[in-house]
């Protein structure tokens, strides 16, 4: 069972409609993050969090808009989205409050989004 | 700049047989490695992890793979595969000092396991 949740699992959005990803992990690490993964790729990073504030921006278009709103919770927001945004959306959440960066990341079943 | 690779593509191997997939990085020092799998529709899942220390590393699943400095290579190796392990598999770096968050992950390995 992953201790990280992602909602929802699927989503079909229009071109100008808003939505957003959630992720919750109850772990209590430090720092969250969301990848884009398209098929047969490897993740791409888009955001990290770490203690609540936007710590990486991968250079992401504004279009996607991320919120820490706590230590436990993390949403993408989505708006006027293009087709070639639909991937696997995953979410990620890593160590402990004490303790270093090691790399060491939990994930979530990530959100498989469409756009079209 | 910090690269990781892997060499195969795509592997096939008969269940029962042995497995090795390859993974070699390119970084100044030695990274913290891991090994990630994941199945179709899935998310990644932590296999194993080498941060310091005896260079064979045991994992879940019955994995292990072996640090190699002189290579700069960690490769993942299982003495007997069974069906379950068809998955995608993702060797991945992170800096061993600093704390910039970001994972470098390889472009992944596609194992088929034939009955």
């Amino acid at each position: 069972d992953t201790e990280v949740t992602q909602t929802p699992k699927h989503l079909v959005m229009g071109m100008t409609n808003k939505k957003s990803l959630k992720c919750e992990q109850h772990m209590g690490h430090r720092a969250m993050y969301w990848y884009k993964q398209k098929a047969k790729k490897p993740p791409e990073l888009m955001f990290v969090y770490s203690y609540e504030k936007l710590s990486i921006n991968e250079s992401v278009p504004s279009r996607f808009s991320p919120e820490c709103p706590n230590s436990s919770l993390l949403n993408l927001h989505l708006h006027a989205l293009q087709p070639e945004d639909s991937a696997l959306y995953l979410c990620a959440s890593s160590q402990s409050r004490a303790g270093p960066f090691t790399g060491e990341l939990f994930f979530g079943e990530g959100s498989r989004l469409t756009v079209l | 700049a910090q690269s990781v690779t892997q060499p195969d593509i795509h592997i096939t191997v008969s269940e029962g047989a042995s497995l090795e997939l390859r993974c070699n990085y390119s970084y100044g020092a030695t990274p913290y490695l891991f090994w990630y799998v994941q199945s179709p529709g899935q998310g990644l899942q932590l296999l194993l992890k080498y941060f310091s220390g005896d260079t064979l590393v045991q994992g879940i699943k019955g994995f292990e793979a072996e640090f190699k400095r002189s290579q700069s290579s960690f490769n993942l190796r299982k003495p007997s595969v069974h069906w379950s392990d068809a998955a995608e598999y993702f060797c991945a770096v992170a800096p061993g000092s600093g704390n910039t968050g970001k994972l470098i992950f390889g472009q992944g390995t596609t194992l088929q396991v034939k009955p």
